[in-house]
């Protein structure tokens, strides 16, 4: 029920194209949604997050789309670059309450190629 | 820029040799986080430490793996005796992990390679 699954596990898209990256989860207790961008030999970083109140959040070229009632998200990113190459990361954790803390469970990642 | 710094970067050791490694969490961060990322297992989470107190190291191998936070500004993370299994990169990541505030900042990495 911690899982949270991701797919796909590699994309190739054109420079300008729409890259499209979704994830599962199962667990109804998740409350918050991130996304988070690592580039080969550096650490994840936070791209975007969510969280279930909202269906839709956009930051510039990257957008996340929430569907709650079928425990999904997505993240789209318009106009794909080269620069946007990297291996992207799904996540979710619960709610903070005192006695938890938010642990986050990210998905198996999406390899993401965008050429020239 | 404050930023999570992680050393070694790169580490080769040998079966049953000790590893440790260590992390400068980001000043004024509260909370640290210990990754392991593989290939077939993804980013899985090793430790948790909340105001140097460790809250959760149930992803942790208990029988060779120890995590510490000797004082706000130093976690380790060690592997006594190392096995060519633990071969992977090592995160750590820090924040204030509360409701508003809940981005983790990862540092560069750790690559270890047992051999």
């Amino acid at each position: 029920q911690q899982q949270v699954k991701q797919s796909p596990q590699s994309l190739i898209v054109q420079k300008g194209g729409i890259s499209i990256i979704n994830c599962a989860y199962e667990n109804t207790a998740f409350d918050y949604f991130p996304w988070y961008q690592q580039f080969p030999g550096k650490g994840p970083a936070l791209l975007i997050a969510i969280r279930p109140d909202v269906s839709e959040k956009k930051e510039g070229r990257f957008t996340i789309s929430f569907n709650k009632s079928a425990k999904q998200f997505s993240l789209h990113i318009m106009d794909s670059q080269p620069g946007d190459s990297a291996t992207y990361f799904c996540a979710a954790s619960p709610l903070y309450t005192r006695t938890s803390y938010g642990k986050l469970t990210f998905g198996q990642g999406t390899i993401l190629t965008v050429h020239p | 820029d404050a930023r999570v710094t992680q050393t070694p970067r790169h580490k080769v050791t040998e079966m049953g040799q000790e590893v440790t490694m260590r992390c400068q969490p980001i000043l004024g961060h509260n909370t640290v986080f210990w990754y392991r990322q593989t290939m077939m297992q993804g980013l899985e989470l090793l430790a948790y430490f909340r105001n140097r107190a460790p809250l959760d190291d149930s992803g942790m191998p208990k029988d060779r793996f120890s995590a510490e936070m000797p004082d706000a500004t130093l976690a380790t993370l060690k592997i006594q005796p190392s096995e060519p299994r633990d071969s992977a990169v090592y995160f750590c990541a820090s924040g204030l992990n509360r409701q508003g505030s809940e981005t983790q900042y990862f540092g560069p990495g750790t690559r270890l390679l047992v051999l």
